[in-house]
């Protein structure tokens, strides 16, 4: 299976920061790498697919780019609604995975 | 709009079996397969497979395999994932998910982009 590596697994950060979580491959993945939003108690959202395409709907502060192994997601101007956690995961393999997850928090 | 009602929560004892159905709306139900994803208690997700209810073909994690059973309802616009001999640590929420594409196989890059409400099933004697 494809591991898939997220850095860091938590951090702190305020209303208005730029944070930026990283999710890195075992192997080449192209840029068939997702992400999403799961807030607590509720179901993930898809934010991100392929690498950089934004899910109708989500705002532009969030913003995904990279291929091959090192994929990452910059979240610009930090709202309250954005503390979450955050999923990176690869279809590019028949056996799909998940990271481990980002928790942002403030 | 496309909904993914799930069945509810479920107490099972270990070394039972669990069948949590999962009833689509909104799209013609034949036209994506439909993937179950699950989430243990304050950990990540994990996929557990997907089916077509076109075919009834199926795609299982390999640690899943040989385990779980996914079937499906057209009548009903249903599918149902059957988890055996369960365990404990399979005390988890699970989700039933539409993918992005409506190939079968999904094709690579594939996302999920309609989730259940999940269903939470608890393992414990």
């Amino acid at each position: 299976d494809i591991q898939l590596t997220q850095s860091p697994s938590s951090l702190s950060a305020s209303v208005g920061d730029r944070v930026t979580i990283t999710c890195r491959a075992s192997q080449m993945i192209s840029g068939y790498i997702n992400w999403y939003q799961q807030k607590s108690g509720k179901a993930p959202k898809l934010l991100i697919s392929a690498a950089f395409t934004l899910q109708s709907g989500v705002p532009s502060r969030f913003r995904g780019s990279g291929s091959g192994t090192d994929f990452t997601l910059t979240i610009s101007n930090l709202q309250p609604e954005d503390f979450a956690t955050y999923y990176c995961q690869q279809s590019y393999s028949s056996q799909l995975t998940f990271g481990g997850g980002t928790k942002v928090e403030i | 709009q496309v909904l993914l009602e799930q069945s509810g929560a479920d107490l099972k004892k270990p070394g039972a079996s669990v069948k949590v159905s999962c009833t689509a709306s909104g799209y013609r139900f034949t036209r994506y397969v439909l993937a179950w994803v699950r989430q243990a208690p304050g950990l990540g997700l994990e996929w557990m497979g997907w089916i077509s209810p076109y075919s009834g073909d199926t795609k299982s994690a390999e640690k899943f395999q040989g385990r779980v059973t996914m079937t499906t309802d057209t009548s009903t616009s249903t599918v149902y994932m059957e988890l055996k001999s369960l365990k404990s640590d399979d005390t988890a929420v699970y989700y039933c998910v539409r993918p992005t594409t409506d190939t079968t196989p999904p094709s690579p890059g594939y996302a999920f982009d309609t989730w259940g409400q999940g269903t939470m099933v608890t393992v414990s004697s």
